[in-house]
């Protein structure tokens, strides 16, 4: 366990369906983030929250719409998606020192989702 | 290529033997950082060196940093059958909040 929960941990939705992940941090960090892992591509990062500001929209398209109430809970709204953004989606949090998003980041076990 | 780019992409080694996994990056950075990751899980951190290190160490694990050639190097020694992951590096982008991860190097011990 890394203190970093996500649910669900498997969601299959069609493309007009509206659902929402969430994940939650117990470690206290002021950072966190979203991640798209598919098949044989690198990590991408989606979006990043410090102190429960966005300060990273990395180009995500707007089906994707990210909310952080405050710093434990990070979600992430789906709507209108497509068979491509099947995918497993991670978040991650991290404690920022101001020096630099520098160090570790915390990941949770991932939501699977598959868009039909 | 990317930023973080390991290699191999895959490699398999029988229980006992060392596994090596190589970081290449492009840009400057702060720090780099090792994460394993089992099938279909979260990431989990292995170990992070700075800019300013040039190897580190953490149980059977050794890391080293050539910022000259912009690479690093994963050792695990004395694989065990548990290692079974894939392995990817993580590169800060100077002055910015990301961090950039490669596609993994997947390996597999042979029990």
């Amino acid at each position: 366990e890394t203190g970093v929960t996500q649910t669900p941990r498997h969601l299959v939705m069609g493309m007009t369906n509206k659902k929402s992940l969430k994940c939650e941090q117990h470690l206290g960090h002021n950072a966190m983030y979203w991640y798209k892992q598919s098949a044989k591509k690198p990590l991408e990062l989606m979006f990043v929250y410090s102190l429960e500001e966005r300060v990273e929209n990395n180009s995500v398209p707007s089906r994707f719409s990210p909310e952080c109430p405050n710093s434990s809970h990070l979600f992430l709204h789906l709507h209108t998606l497509q068979p491509e953004d099947s995918a497993l989606y991670l978040c991650a949090s991290s404690q920022e020192t101001g020096r630099a998003f520098g160090d570790t980041q915390y990941f949770g076990p991932g939501t699977r989702l598959t868009v039909l | 290529s990317q930023q973080g780019e390991e290699d191999p992409q895959a490699l398999s080694i029988q229980e006992g033997e060392n596994a090596t996994m190589n970081c290449s990056y492009k840009t400057s950075i702060n720090n780099l950082q090792w994460y394993r990751q089992n099938s279909g899980r979260g990431l989990v951190h292995l170990i992070l060196i700075r800019s300013n290190e040039r190897e580190k160490h953490s149980g059977r694990l050794r890391v080293t940093l050539d910022t000259s050639k912009k690479s690093s190097s994963l050792l695990i020694t004395a694989s065990r059958a548990a290692d079974t992951a894939s392995y990817f590096c993580a590169t800060d982008e100077s002055g910015t909040y990301k961090y950039i991860f490669g596609t993994g190097t997947r390996l597999k011990v042979l029990a």
